[in-house]
């Protein structure tokens, strides 16, 4: 039932380093949002790229959209343990949100 | 077969009252997620139900809220003393698993949301 595909699917880094992560989708966008979820805990909604934008920013993250492609970037700039958690792409279908197979990020301290 | 249902659909309320809304969750879903959703912002997660483990309450923005879920069907979640800051769509989710340990969650099926103004 995933809306499409994220890699990799598990990323190991070092604290300071950037993550990088992509998503692909199948279908026709309003906006694509990223969720980070600690393992068997609710989503928490990190950022939302709308149709029409090409890149934003909030914090450390930074985020790209290219409709084209059907793809989109999570980059995380100097990364900390804390950011240790499942990131996923999501977007909504009809009334569902769909999301990715997400990447598993592990940040060793 | 049915979806999943909220209510009321809109609800205005006056500064300082309480307000409760309603989830009726796709029967035999055993996740149940609570969102905010400001206009034009992301869905704010609020708190997640998985069937009889304690529920996830880290995303409640304050003590003024609360939710509680009745086994794997109805749940509530009430607002005390609301503030102009508290209006906003209120968006109820159900799924059949829910997250799992490294896997990604299940389709998210959601109701209509509750508007709730607060003047």
């Amino acid at each position: 039932s995933q809306q499409g595909e994220e890699d990799p699917q598990a990323l190991s880094i070092q604290e300071g380093e950037n993550a990088t992560m992509n998503c692909s989708y199948k279908t026709s966008i309003n906006n694509l949002q990223w969720y980070r979820q600690n393992s068997g805990r609710g989503l928490v909604h990190l950022i939302l790229i709308r149709s029409n934008e090409r890149e934003k920013h909030s914090g450390r993250l930074r985020v790209t959209l290219d409709t084209s492609k059907k793809s989109s970037s999570l980059l995380i700039t100097a990364s900390r343990a804390a950011d240790t958690a499942s990131y996923f792409c999501a977007t909504r279908f009809n009334n569902d949100m769909r999301f990715g197979a997400g990447t598993r990020l592990t940040v060793k301290p | 077969g049915a979806g999943v249902s909220q209510s009321p659909s809109n609800k205005v309320t006056e500064k300082g009252k309480d307000v409760e809304l309603r989830c009726d969750p796709i029967s035999g879903h055993t996740a149940l997620y609570w969102y905010r959703q400001r206009l034009g912002q992301g869905l704010e997660f609020l708190i997640y139900f998985q069937g009889n483990s304690a529920p996830d309450k880290s995303g409640l923005p304050s003590d003024r809220f609360s939710a509680e879920r009745t086994g794997e069907s109805v749940s509530t979640l009430t607002i005390q003393r609301t503030q102009q800051e508290d209006s906003a769509v209120y968006l109820c989710a159900s799924s059949p698993r829910g997250a799992s340990a490294g896997g990604p969650p299940d389709t998210q099926y959601f109701g209509p949301g509750t508007r709730l103004t607060v003047l």
